[in-house]
């Protein structure tokens, strides 16, 4: 248990709908990372908060928006979904600012179905 | 933007054997990191590489930071059935881009029992 924890785990939607994937960070981590998971795509990096701000942005479609709230838990909004968003999307989080001097602690994942 | 490229892409091998993988880029990086992501799971954290040349090794596993910077292995020795999973490299580069960790496509390793 890597004390990060993503709901829901499994969720079936139709297109043009509209979801909000939640995280809850591990205790005392300030950052969160949001990234994407498709079959044959490896783990796209979405975006990164620290400490309520947005510190770094990826691929991440205009559709797809994202905030960390003063508790430190983050949601993930994702609209109009299309056939193609459909994968695995993962919250990571860490207690330093950056992904490389302290480990990413990674959810179970999100598993988002779009039919 | 920048792209790992990690090979292979998936394996099988006999239990006992030795494993090794690799991850090359076009760019150069200044940390690299392994991570294994198990069946339902996310992704944990193996070893992290933070200088040119560096060589660590954490149990049955050993990984090294290319001199070009541009590349990184990860040799698994004397696999067992629990090293089934798939085997992420990632890169940092400060200032990129992107401004975060790059991930390969990862290697999924299956063992024959």
């Amino acid at each position: 248990d890597s004390g990060v924890t993503q709901t829901p785990k499994h969720l079936i939607t139709a297109t043009g709908q509209r979801v909000t994937l939640r995280c809850s960070p591990r205790s005392g981590d300030l950052s969160v990372y949001w990234y994407q998971q498709s079959l044959d795509q490896g783990l796209q990096f979405l975006i990164q908060y620290y400490n309520g701000e947005e510190r770094a942005k990826g691929n991440i479609l205009e559709r797809f928006s994202a905030q960390q709230f003063p508790d430190l838990h983050s949601e993930l909004n994702l609209s109009s979904l299309e056939l193609g968003d459909s994968a695995l999307y993962f919250c990571a989080s860490s207690v330093v600012l950056s992904p490389d001097t302290g480990e990413l602690f990674f959810g179970e994942g999100s598993r988002l179905t779009v039919l | 933007g920048q792209q790992l490229n990690q090979s292979p892409q998936s394996m099988f091998i006999q239990e006992g054997e030795d494993v090794s993988m690799n991850c090359t880029s076009s760019s150069i990086f200044n940390t690299w990191l392994w991570y294994k992501q198990d069946p339902g799971e996310g992704p944990v954290l193996l070893i992290a590489l933070y200088k040119a040349g560096e060589l660590t090794s954490n149990g049955r596993l050993t990984a090294q930071f290319g001199i070009t910077r541009k590349d990184s292995f990860l040799n698994i020795s004397a696999s067992i059935p629990s090293d089934v999973g798939i085997y992420f490299c990632a890169g940092f580069l400060y200032g990129g881009s992107q401004g975060n960790l790059i991930f390969g496509k990862g290697t999924k390793l299956s063992v024959k029992p």
